[in-house]
């Protein structure tokens, strides 16, 4: 049984478009993470989610925007795709705050 | 100064070598010290963690952190060829998950 698992594994989309990746845990976690990698396998944290209590790097850009519907879920849209957000994106959870962080295998976005 | 310095390699050893894999850290703050392992085209998979300081071993793993010097290790025992994969280390602090840091990894090739 899959830990965390994201959809959709490959995301393959043009310049402009709108796009949600879905991301649901099932290991009771309180906390929940959305990561870009880039080209350079660089993990960058985007989003920290706890509680209702959204806590956002001031780097990411406001056209991404994480929606929870429940603990056991955390969705990431993006509006106007741009080719700099080809990326991998990875969902993580964790059962609090800095602890440490269970991965999913990422959402491959390519933008054309 | 980057919060998290980690030699991104590659590194390659013959099976059955003993691998030493290291991050040096500024932030004095870092209370979680954690190895993941991610292989190609996977998320990240958790190895160990270390709360404050000390030793942790774990069959052939053993994570190291000296917060004195701010310096974090993981060694592995007896390679295998399947330990092939890209090594990050990831620290984390009492400040709400805005402090949660990933080293770029260290691509280690273990050679049948």
């Amino acid at each position: 049984d899959t830990a965390v698992s994201q959809t959709p594994k490959y995301l393959v989309t043009q310049m402009g478009n709108d796009k949600s990746i879905k991301c649901e845990q099932n290991l009771g976690h309180d906390t929940m993470y959305w990561y870009k990698q880039d080209s350079k396998k660089f993990l960058k944290i985007m989003f920290s989610y706890n509680n209702k209590e959204l806590i956002i790097n001031e780097t990411v850009p406001n056209r991404f925007s994480p929606k929870s519907p429940d603990k056991a879920h955390l969705n990431l849209h993006i509006n106007s795709l741009e080719l700099g957000d080809s990326a991998v994106y990875f969902c993580a959870s964790s059962q609090e705050l800095d602890q440490p962080q269970h991965f999913g295998d990422g959402t491959r976005l390519s933008i054309l | 100064q980057k919060e998290v310095e980690q030699d991104p390699g590659p590194l390659s050893v013959p099976e059955g070598a003993i691998v030493s894999l290291n991050c040096t850290y500024s932030n004095s703050a870092f209370q979680y010290f954690m190895w993941y392992r991610q292989y190609s085209r996977k998320g990240p998979e958790l190895l160990m963690y270390t709360y404050s300081s000390g030793n942790k071993e774990d069959g052939r793993f053993t994570a190291q952190v000296d917060k004195s010097s701010k310096y974090i290790s993981l060694f592995i025992r007896d390679s295998q060829p399947s330990d092939s994969a890209t090594y990050l280390c990831a620290m984390s602090g009492n400040n709400y998950g805005q402090n949660f840091v990933f080293g770029p990894g260290t691509r280690l090739s273990v050679l049948p």
